[in-house]
């Protein structure tokens, strides 16, 4: 079966500390993979998606980066952390069955910056 | 990207019948509809798909006209667990990325 997994499922960080989020697919291969951030509750940001390993798109120029160092896995990352950098940040990856093609979303990280 | 307008919030009662439309005036030809469900500090769920005329699963209905320039999410007997933000996403099936919009925040009261 197909999963996605992400984690960890909630972090406190510092400011100013380095933020490494990760998440991984099972069950696919070479799957467009997503990072979506949420603010206050509603509005998902697309922040970066991937077509294939090393291929990373940005939508929004901001302090975080990715990486897709293999196939099915895909990271978030920050060398330094920002106050407005809190949120729940959610992997999702593009499935399809049966000629339907949906969005799959991991569990989510909810990040607090203090 | 089609933009798509969804009203910010409805209110509605235990098993009543919900509908929620989305404009998507600049809806393309290749463009899909697609709603997604999703749960405080959880992320978003697939509900239904569709690209023109009715579509039924076992969850909900959709409905699109015939200028596919809109689309309504038809939740037939809510209950107090259908209490979430609805998505109405329009985009081509093998688009590289999705836009959520603002979605539609329902409230199910006893």
């Amino acid at each position: 079966s197909q999963t996605i997994h992400q984690w960890p499922a909630t972090l406190v960080q510092p400011v100013g500390s380095p933020l490494s989020l990760e998440c991984t697919v099972e069950g696919t291969s070479n799957p467009n993979l997503y990072w979506y951030r949420q603010a206050a509750g509603r509005g998902l940001q697309l922040l970066f998606y991937s077509v294939g390993i090393g291929q990373i798109s940005s939508e929004v120029p901001q302090n975080l980066s990715a990486s897709r160092p293999q196939d099915r896995q895909f990271i978030l990352s920050s060398k330094k952390l920002l106050l407005s950098d809190s949120g729940f940040y959610l992997c999702a990856w593009r499935s399809g069955q049966n000629g339907i093609y949906g969005y799959t979303f991991g569990s989510g990280t909810r990040l607090t910056v203090v | 990207l089609a933009k798509t307008t969804q009203p910010i919030s409805m209110d509605s009662y235990e098993g009543q019948e919900v509908n929620i439309t989305c404009s998507h005036n600049n809806i393309a030809t290749n463009d899909y509809i697609t709603w997604y469900q999703q749960f405080p500090s959880q992320g978003p769920r697939f509900i239904i798909q569709g690209y023109k005329t009715k579509v039924t699963n076992e969850v909900a209905s959709l409905f699109i006209p015939a200028d596919r320039k809109s689309s309504t999410l038809s939740l037939p007997r809510v209950s107090l667990s259908d209490t979430a933000v609805y998505y109405c996403l329009v985009g081509e099936m093998v688009g590289r990325k999705l836009i959520f919009g603002q979605g539609t925040e329902l409230s199910v009261k006893p």
